[in-house]
């Protein structure tokens, strides 16, 4: 199976910050990459897809990039409802998440 | 719209078998990949393994080949988890999750509430 690598695993920020997430893969993924945010108790929300394909109704200030086998996540301007935990997937098959990382506030 | 509904809470010994039910409304069921996932208390998603309904034919994570069974009926549109060999490291919450998209691969959108599976002796 391809393994999903994230780091970091935990991100201290602040209101208004760039957040950058990476995600890498052990072989590439032909960009079968997305991005899911998770908040306690809740099941998790998919923000992109194809790499760099916002899904609707996820803010502009969320983005992807990247391609082969390494991705990031970008968010532009962290908001007080992004502190949150975020999983990248490989979505082909077989499929695979990468281990999280946690955004919490500084 | 789109709808999946697990089937309730379990506990179980080590060395049994659980079989986890998802019933799907809205959209064409054979059409869309249905994936399992599960996520241990305190830990990360863990992709488990999908079914194509309308193939009828599954593939699992590496980790759980042998120990894992997805399977779907298109007759009630209902996607079963059956996990055997139960150990104390599989309690957590599984969930059934569909793609977004019938053109595969497609990403997850749409998730079940999840079934707390607990191995206990």
């Amino acid at each position: 199976d391809i393994q999903m690598t994230q780091s970091p695993s935990t991100l201290s920020a602040s209101v208004g910050d760039r957040v950058t997430i990476t995600c890498r893969a052990s072989q590439s993924l032909n960009n079968w990459l997305a991005w899911y945010q998770q908040k306690p108790g809740k099941v998790p929300k998919l923000l992109i897809y194809k790499a760099s394909t916002l899904e609707s109704g996820v803010p502009s200030r969320f983005s992807g990039s990247g391609s082969g086998t390494e991705f990031t996540l970008t968010i532009s301007s962290l908001q007080p409802d992004d502190f949150a935990t975020y999983y990248c997937q490989n979505y082909n098959s077989p499929s695979g998440f990468g281990q999280g990382t946690k955004v919490e506030i500084k | 719209q789109v709808q999946l509904v697990q089937s309730g809470a379990e506990v179980k010994k080590p060395g049994s078998s659980v079989k986890v039910s998802c019933k799907t409304s809205g959209g064409t069921f054979s059409s869309y990949d249905i994936n399992w996932v599960r996520q241990a208390p305190g830990q990360g998603l863990e992709w488990m393994g999908r079914i194509i309904p309308i193939l009828g034919r599954a593939d699992y994570a590496q980790k759980f080949q042998g120990r894992v069974t997805i399977t779907a009926d298109r007759s009630t549109s209902t996607a079963y988890m059956e996990l055997n060999s139960l150990r104390s490291e599989d309690t957590a919450i599984y969930y059934c999750a569909r793609a977004i998209d019938v053109v595969v691969p497609a990403p997850i959108g749409y998730w079940g509430q999840g079934t707390v599976v607990t191995v206990s002796s």
